[in-house]
């Protein structure tokens, strides 16, 4: 059974970095054709898709966020890792991984990330 | 970007009666070249990430009870439940994937009446 786990800070400073990691298990990262998801929530919204990394390397990001988004693949561990840049009170949310290259099929539990001082 | 917008926000309904979910998306997502249409469906309970219910935008997940049903084509969905249970209670989100960056619906809430 395909699980994923997110984790990271869940408090980041105005104009600060976010940076989560998803730890996969029951699937490879680096193996497959699948994609690699980060997904977010704002409490109360609905679902913003952030970018994908696929088991080859290569990234697609929201044009909205992209200039700020990174996400990178580490095969060793079997994790991927969100990197948000230049981050304000917007970008507050739950913040969840998941898998699947059209719809997404196996999702975590989600972390709550705060943008505060 | 594909704006996908569901109708109504949220409604109730008695148990075991129908419950019907409409998702409308601001330019086709069916794709000529697999003659598909490239629409989910997910069901959020509180406290819990979106489960995957309907790809294609009729096939089933595997394990979905099919009281849960998918139709339409082009730009017209609908997700219906045939006879309401206690657990159908969540926030019910369309998804298009025709396109990158894929966007879903804003959400419809289902309730018991």
């Amino acid at each position: 059974q395909v699980q994923l786990q997110e984790s990271g800070p869940g408090l980041v400073n105005p104009s600060q970095t976010l940076s989560l990691t998803c730890t996969v298990s029951g699937a490879s990262v680096s193996s497959g054709s699948y994609d690699w998801i980060w997904i977010r929530q704002p409490a109360g919204k609905g679902l913003e898709w952030i970018g994908r990394i696929h088991t080859t390397g290569s990234t697609n990001y929201n044009p909205s966020l992209e200039s700020r988004v990174t996400i990178s693949i580490d095969t060793s561990t079997n994790q991927f890792s969100l990197k948000l840049s230049s981050v304000t009170a917007a970008d507050t949310a739950l913040y969840y991984c998941a898998r699947g290259d059209q719809w997404f099929d196996y999702w975590g539990q989600g972390t709550l990330v705060t943008v505060s001082s | 970007d594909i704006v996908m917008t569901q109708s109504p926000d949220s409604l109730a309904v008695s148990l075991g009666e129908r419950a019907t979910i409409n998702c409308k998306s601001s330019q086709s997502v069916f794709y000529s070249s697999n003659i598909k249409n490239h629409l989910a469906w997910y069901q959020q309970k509180p406290g819990q990430p979106p489960k995957l219910l309907i790809y294609w935008a009729s096939t089933r997940e595997s394990g979905v009870p099919d009281r849960f049903s998918g139709s339409g084509s082009g730009t017209d969905f609908t997700l219906t439940i045939s006879s309401l249970q206690a657990e159908d209670v969540a926030v019910y989100y369309c998804q298009q994937y025709y396109s990158t960056p894929p966007t879903f619906g804003q959400g419809t809430k289902v309730e018991i009446k």
